[in-house]
């Protein structure tokens, strides 16, 4: 059973599209995360949600807009995708112990 | 803003062979993680450690937080092609919900069979 998962893996789009990331986890944690990790795989916190309340939110463009529904899901939504946005997005969640990453999303602006 | 620097940025070496993985901060850290991360996957934990000058072993590797808290070290004794994969350290400041990390510039290590 996959505890944090995110879709879709891939996202290949244009300049100045709109597109969701999506993220569960089936672990019953109640914090969750965003980072972005860059082209030298440096991996950079973006957003943190702690039962569906936002807790950390770095210096990222107002482009940028997650969504909590619940403590299972943590979305995000990018607006007017620009080319320095290309890099692979990882979500993970935590309860308490370690933080559990997901796959990754390769996000991939043509 | 906190950096963790770490050291070599890339690391090829035979089978067999010992390696020191370095990862350096001005800042002081509450934990200090260590994490592989293989293409294609998230970082995976490896290890936490807590206190000043602690030492833990997993198998064949050797994690150690230095004595102020602002640095670490992995060693890999004998490595195998199994080993292959980036290896990263964060650094942590808990005492709140946040469990906010400062991830460490990243190790890529290439082990040779």
């Amino acid at each position: 059973d996959t505890a944090v998962s995110q879709t879709p893996k891939y996202l290949v789009t244009q300049m100045g599209n709109d597109k969701s990331i999506k993220c569960e986890q089936n672990l019953g944690h109640d914090t969750m995360y965003w980072y972005k990790q860059d082209s030298k795989k440096f991996l950079k916190i973006m957003f943190s949600y702690n039962n569906k309340e936002l807790i950390i939110n770095e210096t990222v463009p107002n482009r940028f807009s997650p969504k909590s529904p619940d403590k299972a899901h943590l979305n995000l939504h990018i607006n007017s995708l620009e080319l320095g946005d290309s890099a692979v997005y990882f979500c993970a969640s935590r309860g308490g112990g370690p933080q559990h990453f997901g796959d990754g999303t390769r996000l991939s602006i043509l | 803003t906190q950096l963790l620097e770490q050291s070599p940025q890339f690391l090829s070496i035979q089978e067999g062979e010992n390696l020191t993985v370095y990862c350096n901060s001005s800042s002081v850290f509450s934990s200090l993680q260590w994490y592989r991360q293989e293409p294609g996957e998230g970082p995976v934990l490896l290890v936490t450690v807590v206190t000043g000058g602690e030492v833990k072993k997993l198998k064949r590797l050797t994690f150690q937080f230095g004595d102020a808290r602002k640095d670490s070290s992995l060693h890999i004794t004998a490595a195998q092609p199994g080993d292959t994969g980036l290896y990263l350290c964060a650094g942590g400041r808990d005492g709140g919900a946040t469990n906010k990390l400062i991830f460490g510039t990243g190790t890529l290590l290439a082990v040779q069979p």
